[in-house]
């Protein structure tokens, strides 16, 4: 059974860094490029960015890029997503999901981000 | 970015209805479609891909059409299990960006 377990999230300080981590489990993490979504508490949900199975390549939401960082650690199978500067507009559920050239097949349950002070 | 534009926002619904659902793009994405539902609660679950293929377990009262810059969501007789939300979504061009969904209620 494919399973995407997120972690990482909370409440945070704006203008601080957080990192989101993604476990997954049930498939070959490094044969599928993943993605983070996010959807915000009016439910408006947003395409944050996806990175290649070997972790080669990255592809970042414009309006994120310079702020957002994807990674990836295959040995761990995990899947990372590094904030910085985040604003109250970061704030939502952030889904780690598996990406293929049709969408996204499965996603984690969510975590949640709070910008706050 | 490529604007998704949903159709009605909410609609109220009854059991055994035939529900019709759209979504219009603000330029040219081919079939590069996929049609998500999200019950309360819950992450969302991929129903349709390519603008008119069911996703694997997707019951067949489900059906996507559509190409270019409009689409349809079709769910003949509508379940209670239904009642969602149901978002569109374009992966042709980058950014991949949703529309801002149709909410299922019950009449």
């Amino acid at each position: 059974e494919v399973q995407l377990v997120e972690s990482g999230g909370g409440l945070v300080q704006p203008g601080a860094s957080l990192k989101l981590s993604c476990v997954a489990s049930g498939f070959t993490f490094s044969d599928y490029w993943m993605s983070w979504v996010r959807q915000t508490p009016g439910k408006t949900m947003e395409w944050i960015g996806d990175i290649k199975y070997d972790g080669s390549y990255t592809n970042y939401a414009p309006s994120l890029k310079n702020r957002f960082t994807i990674s990836r650690d295959n040995a761990k199978s995990t899947l990372y997503l590094q904030m910085s500067n985040v604003r109250s507009e970061d704030t939502a559920t952030y889904y780690c999901t598996r990406t293929m050239g049709i969408g996204f097949d499965y996603w984690g349950q969510g975590v949640m981000v709070t910008v706050s002070s | 970015n490529t604007v998704m534009t949903q159709s009605p926002t909410s609609m109220f619904i009854s059991v055994g209805d035939r529900v019709t659902m759209n979504c219009k793009a603000s330029q040219n994405v081919g079939t590069n479609v996929d049609w998500y539902q999200q019950k309360t609660g819950q992450s969302p679950k991929l129903l349709i891909y390519g603008a008119s293929n069911r996703y694997t377990g997707v019951p067949d009262r489900f059906t996507g059409s559509g190409s270019g810059t409009d689409f349809t969501l079709t769910i003949s007789n509508m379940q209670a299990e239904d009642l969602a939300v149901y978002y569109c979504l374009q992966y042709n061009y980058n950014p991949w960006t949703f529309g801002g969904g149709t909410k299922l209620e019950l009449k």
